[in-house]
């Protein structure tokens, strides 16, 4: 079982819809990241969170530490939103607690 | 601007060929990491610098090696006995020297390689 898990793995929606992406995780973590990766290839990190919600402009992100959950959500989506969104956690085990990345959810976002 | 910078865009290598990967960092960073990325997968880490002159493999070096003599740089090399390396790979770098903290990492905007 993959110790960092997204759902879903590929995400269709209309131009205007709220997205919500999902992310599960098994380990111990210091820190949770949501990341954006273009169809170019080039990541940006979007958040890092070890508590609570954050949010910048339409994007907020949530984590439940207690769950062991974490939320990424999109309001009024666009379709320059279309993109990979990878999760991944700062672990305390493993390469030096270095990143575990989720395999991505692929977002379409239609006009 | 800061940023990080990979060279090639893209890269193809011949059998039984060495190739290396630039990666050039202007963030003053002291951390730089080197991932692989496969479809379908998530991002593995092949190696990771925390200082100069230091490295560290990660969950998939075989195959692979590095160098950082110095602390904006941090090439890649993939080797001849590295037998599967069609692969997109991105480097990034962090502000500090554990990844444990929890830190922002930086990407380049990846190098693509193909096996011809």
């Amino acid at each position: 079982k993959n110790e960092v898990e997204q759902s879903p793995q590929n995400l269709t929606a209309q131009e205007g819809e709220f997205i919500t992406i999902n992310c599960s995780y098994s380990v111990g973590i210091s820190a949770l990241h949501w990341l954006q990766q273009h169809p170019g290839g080039g990541i940006v990190s979007l958040f890092m969170l070890s508590s609570g919600k954050k949010k910048h402009g339409r994007l907020i992100a949530t984590i439940n530490i207690q769950e062991k959950h974490s939320s990424l959500h999109i309001t009024a989506s666009h379709p320059r939103d279309s993109a990979v969104y990878i999760c991944a956690v700062s672990s305390y085990g493993g390469s030096q607690g270095n990143l575990i990345f989720g395999k991505g959810t692929k977002l379409s976002v239609k006009p | 601007d800061g940023g990080i910078t990979q060279s090639p865009k893209y890269l193809f290598r011949k059998e039984g060929q060495n190739v290396t990967l630039s990666c050039e960092q202007n963030l003053n960073h002291d951390a730089m990491y080197w991932y692989r990325q496969d479809p379908g997968q998530g991002l593995r880490l092949i190696y990771y610098s925390q200082i100069v002159n230091d490295f560290q493999k990660g969950d998939i070096a075989e195959g692979y090696s590095v160098s950082r003599e110095k602390k904006e740089s941090f090439p890649l090399t993939v080797t001849s006995a590295q037998k599967n390396p069609t692969a997109f790979y991105l480097c990034a770098s962090s502000i500090g020297r554990l990844a444990s903290r929890g830190e922002t990492q930086y990407f380049g905007p990846g190098t693509r390689l193909l096996v011809l």
